[in-house]
């Protein structure tokens, strides 16, 4: 099973700042990484799929990057609706596998 | 708009058995992956079953195969989780999840609102 580590678990920003988010997978799953925002009570919601490619209407302050077993996901200009939990998921293997999370939080 | 509905939750002693349903609606359902995704507190987010689209493939997580059958009817729109054996530790939400793919091997790009199943004596 491949596991996703995120880092950090927290991460407490002001609205305005950037935000940069790490996933890091034990073993090469090139580019079959996806990212997902939660809000409290609320289902996972696609941000990012192929690593890179935003879903349909995220906005464009969402990117994402990297191959191999790093993964970012920056958040260029925290906006306060952006306040919620990321998860990284992997669809390089079954089964198919979610990070722990990182909770943006506000400062 | 794509909306996926899920019913079936509650509380169920354990070894008993339990079926969700997910009804979906806003896009061809039978043209799509299916998949169903649970969430405890304690252990996050947990991927559990695919099935395709025309229902010839499925998979499930080591820690539920046997237990639990996915299963779909593309004539009512609806996918379904056979739940049996129940543990403890499947008490969780659980969501349904659409694939953009037919054959479940990509991500999941809408997701219901889940419904809670709790397993306890």
């Amino acid at each position: 099973e491949i596991v996703l580590t995120q880092s950090p678990a927290t991460l407490s920003l002001s609205p305005g700042e950037r935000a940069t988010l790490s996933c890091r997978a034990s073993q090469d799953i090139s580019n079959f990484l996806a990212w997902y925002q939660q809000k409290p009570g609320q289902a996972p919601r696609l941000l990012i799929y192929g690593a890179s490619s935003r879903a349909t209407g995220i906005p464009a302050r969402f990117s994402g990057s990297g191959s191999g077993t790093d993964f970012t996901l920056t958040i260029s200009s925290l906006e306060p609706e952006d306040f919620a939990v990321y998860y990284c998921q992997q669809r390089g293997n079954w089964p198919r596998t979610f990070g722990r999370g990182t909770k943006v939080e506000i400062k | 708009q794509v909306q996926l509905v899920e019913s079936g939750g509650g509380v169920v002693q354990p070894g008993r058995s339990l079926r969700l349903s997910c009804a979906a609606s806003g896009f061809t359902f039978s043209s799509y992956g299916m998949h169903w995704v649970r969430q405890a507190p304690d252990r996050g987010l947990e991927w559990v079953a695919v099935m395709s689209h025309n229902g010839i493939y499925e998979y499930y997580r080591d820690s539920v195969k046997g237990r639990f059958t996915i299963s779909r009817d593309n004539s009512k729109n609806t996918l379904y989780l056979q739940m049996s054996s129940l543990r403890p530790e499947d008490t969780a939400v659980y969501y349904c999840a659409k694939d953009p793919s037919s054959s479940g091997y990509d991500v999941f790009d809408h997701w219901g609102q889940g419904t809670l199943v709790t397993v306890s004596s």
